[in-house]
């Protein structure tokens, strides 16, 4: 069975510009949570989405937006990039909207460099 | 592939040992545990899990310990193998959330 799946794997982009990072989740989970992943420290929670709406957000400006889609599938956007915005932008699903239900299956996530 | 974490506490170890990896979790109200591996160029991947009504859990080869009373999980992983090296992060959650907290991460370093 495929896994969590993210694109692009690897992008880079100027200060300033707009970027969309995708995730397909695994067959049959409804939530997907987006979390920031900066060189050295451990994921920080974004976003999470379940049955399309938004269930929780962290501490991110609001550059930072995502929407989930009929078919369960995510996009994370980031608007007027800064440099502190490079990290590895992980996905992950699960197939309930708590977190003690079933634990999270991350993707490989999206290495974003903003130059 | 990219490091995981350039600075982070290491853990060395001989191929056979027992390794165990140590967290101290922030908040008192988390019921919820999970110990993550990430290895270079990968996205975390699940270890085991332990609810805050169990004091041990035993899975393939690891454990994991919490001890609620001083807020510290710990993760003991039996005749550690070189597959083994990675980086090794602990995450708190709350029943009522999907939000994981995680730790600043232990890298684990095997030697043959």
């Amino acid at each position: 069975d495929a896994g969590v799946t993210q694109s692009p794997t690897h992008l880079i982009k100027t200060r300033g510009q707009h970027v969309t990072l995708r995730c397909s989740p695994i067959s049959g989970h409804k939530s997907v949570s987006w979390y920031q992943q900066v060189l050295g420290q451990g994921p920080q929670f974004i976003f999470q989405y379940y049955e399309k709406e938004e269930r929780g957000r962290g501490n991110f400006p609001d550059r930072f937006s995502a929407r989930q889609f009929p078919n369960y599938s995510s996009e994370l956007n980031v608007n007027a990039l800064l440099l502190g915005d490079s990290a590895l932008y992980l996905c992950a699903s699960s197939p309930t909207r708590q977190a003690n239900n079933s634990p999270l299956h991350f993707g490989n996530g999206t290495r974003l460099t903003v130059t | 592939g990219e490091s995981v974490g350039l600075h982070l506490p290491t853990l060395s170890v001989q191929e056979g040992d027992n390794s165990i990896i140590n967290c101290a979790y922030s908040n008192s109200a988390s019921d919820y545990f999970i110990w993550y591996k990430q290895e270079s160029g990968k996205g975390p991947q699940f270890i085991i899990d332990i609810r805050s009504n169990m004091d041990k859990r035993q899975g393939q080869r690891v454990t994991v310990l919490l001890n609620k009373t001083v807020k510290h999980l710990s993760l003991q992983i039996a005749a550690t193998q070189p597959g083994d090296s990675a980086v090794y992060f602990c995450a708190e959650s709350k029943t009522g959330f999907q939000k994981l907290v995680f730790g600043t991460g232990t890298r684990l370093l095997v030697s043959p």
